[in-house]
C-alpha cells in the first residue's frame, strides 16, 4: 500500500510559465512534507520542505502548499527555467520513525524554452 | 564539505553473485540511511544507522542484504546472492538529524545491474 502518491508520471511547460507537482498521502501521522529534485545519474537533492502545521512554505521561485483535510500538497514553481527539468520526488516523514522518508513515484517535469 | 561518497556507481554481476556497495557520509552526521529505486519507481527505504547501530531496518527485503556501519563512518551494503530483482539504483544519504524535516544529503548511488 503506497503511503505517497505522484499521479503525474510527467509533466511539460514552456519557460516562464507556472509548473505545479502534485503529490498525496494516506497516513495522517506524517509531521513533514519534503520536495526533492533528481538530475539524471544524480542522487536527490533537498529542495523544499513543510510542517504539517503549516500551510505554506516559500523560498524564492519554490512554494509548497499543504492541504491537510486533503491530503493533498503541491509544489509551484514560478517562473519555471529549462534548468528545472529534471525529477521530482514529494516525501514524507513520520517524527516516530526516526527520519525515514516515504517516497512518491516521482513526476518527471520538463521546462521547453 | 565533502559531500555524501558511494562507489562504486556501477556494478553488474552474474546472479549468484556477492556485491558490497560502499558509502562514505558526511563527516560528524551520526545518521545513514540506505535507500533503492527499482526500475523507475518510488524511492524505497531499506534502512537508517544511527553511529554504529541499525535504528530502523524494517525495509531491508530479506537476508540476503546485509549492512554494517563499523565504528560508525562509513558503511557498506552487502547483496548475497544477487538476485535479478535485486537490479536498482542504492542510495545513502546522512544527515545530522534523526527527522526528516531538515532533508537529508544523498551520494549519486549506485546503479546495480544483476544479470
Amino acid at each position: 500500500d503506497q503511503q505517497v502518491k505522484q499521479n503525474s508520471p510527467s509533466l511539460s511547460v514552456q519557460e516562464g510559465r507556472i509548473s505545479i507537482l502534485n503529490c498525496d498521502y494516506t497516513n495522517s501521522m506524517f509531521d513533514y512534507f519534503l520536495w526533492y529534485k533528481k538530475y539524471p545519474a544524480e542522487g536527490p537533492t533537498f529542495l523544499i520542505s513543510i510542517s504539517s502545521i503549516k500551510d505554506k512554505n516559500e523560498d524564492g521561485r519554490f512554494t509548497v502548499f499543504l492541504n491537510k483535510s486533503a491530503k493533498h500538497l503541491s509544489l509551484h514553481i514560478v517562473p519555471s527555467q529549462p534548468g528545472d527539468s529534471a525529477v521530482y520526488f514529494c516525501a514524507a516523514s513520520d517524527r516516530n520513525q526516526g527520519g525515514k522518508l516515504i517516497f512518491g513515484q516521482g513526476t518527471e517535469l520538463s521546462v521547453k524554452p | 564539505e565533502a559531500g555524501v561518497t558511494q562507489f562504486p556507481s556501477h556494478s553488474v554481476i552474474e546472479k549468484g553473485q556477492t556485491v558490497t556497495l560502499r558509502c562514505d557520509p558526511i563527516s560528524g552526521h551520526d545518521n545513514l540511511y540506505w535507500y533503492r529505486r527499482v526500475m523507475g519507481k518510488e524511492i524505497k527505504f531499506l534502512l537508517h544507522f544511527v553511529k554504529e547501530s541499525k535504528q530502523d531496518e524494517s525495509g531491508m527485503p530479506n537476508n540476503r542484504f546485509l549492512a554494517e556501519r563499523t565504528g560508525g563512518t562509513y558503511s557498506t551494503l552487502k547483496v548475497q546472492p544477487a538476485e535479478l530483482e535485486d537490479s536498482g539504483v542504492y542510495f545513502c544519504a546522512s544527515s545530522q538529524y534523526g527527522t526528516g524535516g531538515y532533508g537529508y544529503t544523498f551520494g549519486s548511488g549506485t546503479r546495480l545491474t544483476v544479470v
